[in-house]
């Protein structure tokens, strides 16, 4: 069975400092990871995926996640972070073959300080 | 493109009545997956269908829960009779193909049963 783990049920960062959301994962045969992010009363919104190719993966509103296949890890990070980045974000996984469930995570409250 | 919609957006019952929600999927996906998130727990998944036929409806929790998606494109999710333990928000996303596509999530239906 695939499965994720998102240690921090919250992480609080300073505007404009670097911020990090970690996520692990177990699957079986080459995973399909994603992250997703919602915001209140809304439903989740794509943020970046990786399928295959470079381990450091970029997507929307400026933030990257790294695949690190030895620890099992796809950590979303940003730079630099806003405000306006406070929000709900969840690991997903899947794997390659066919047709594939998507199994999330628990999810990260992300609260970014002004 | 629309996206995903589902309807209502809330709902209140009482224990032991019935209620039907609805997922509209964006136009052409195959993909159409039923997933749950009791309050601070993961979004769980509860089925998969590609076009009208169920892919996977392992996550279904009991007999009392039946989905259903008509010609491939939109699909119902009935609950009956409902349990206080059905309570929570229900999310409906789509896709295209085949694994590694990003899904398209609907803002849900918050089921409350009282």
């Amino acid at each position: 069975a695939q499965s994720v783990a998102q240690p921090e049920d919250q992480v609080n960062v300073a505007e404009g400092n670097p911020l990090t959301v970690k996520c692990t994962y177990s699957v079986s045969g080459n995973p399909y990871l994603f992250w997703y992010v919602q915001y209140p009363n809304r439903g989740l919104q794509f943020l970046l995926k990786y399928i295959t190719g470079d381990n450091l993966v970029k997507g929307s509103y400026g933030f990257e996640a790294e695949f690190n296949k030895s620890q099992t890890s796809f950590h979303l990070k940003k730079p630099s972070a806003l405000v306006s980045d406070s929000a709900l974000y969840f690991c997903a996984v899947s794997h390659s073959g066919g047709y594939q469930k998507v199994t999330f995570g628990i999810g990260t409250k992300l609260q970014v300080i002004p | 493109e629309a996206g995903v919609t589902q309807f209502p957006s809330h709902s209140v019952i009482e224990k032991g009545q019935t209620v039907t929600l609805r997922c509209d999927p964006i136009s052409g996906h195959d993909n159409l997956y039923w997933y749950r998130r009791v309050m601070g727990k993961e979004i769980k998944f509860l089925l998969h269908f590609v076009k009208e036929s169920k892919q996977d409806e392992s996550g279904m929790p009991n007999n009392r829960f039946l989905a259903e998606r008509t010609g491939g494109t939109y699909s119902t999710l009935k609950v009956q009779p409902a349990e206080l333990e059905d309570s929570g928000v229900y999310f409906c996303a789509s896709s295209p193909g085949q694994g590694g596509s990003p899904l398209h999530f609907g803002n849900g239906t918050r089921l409350t049963v009282t």
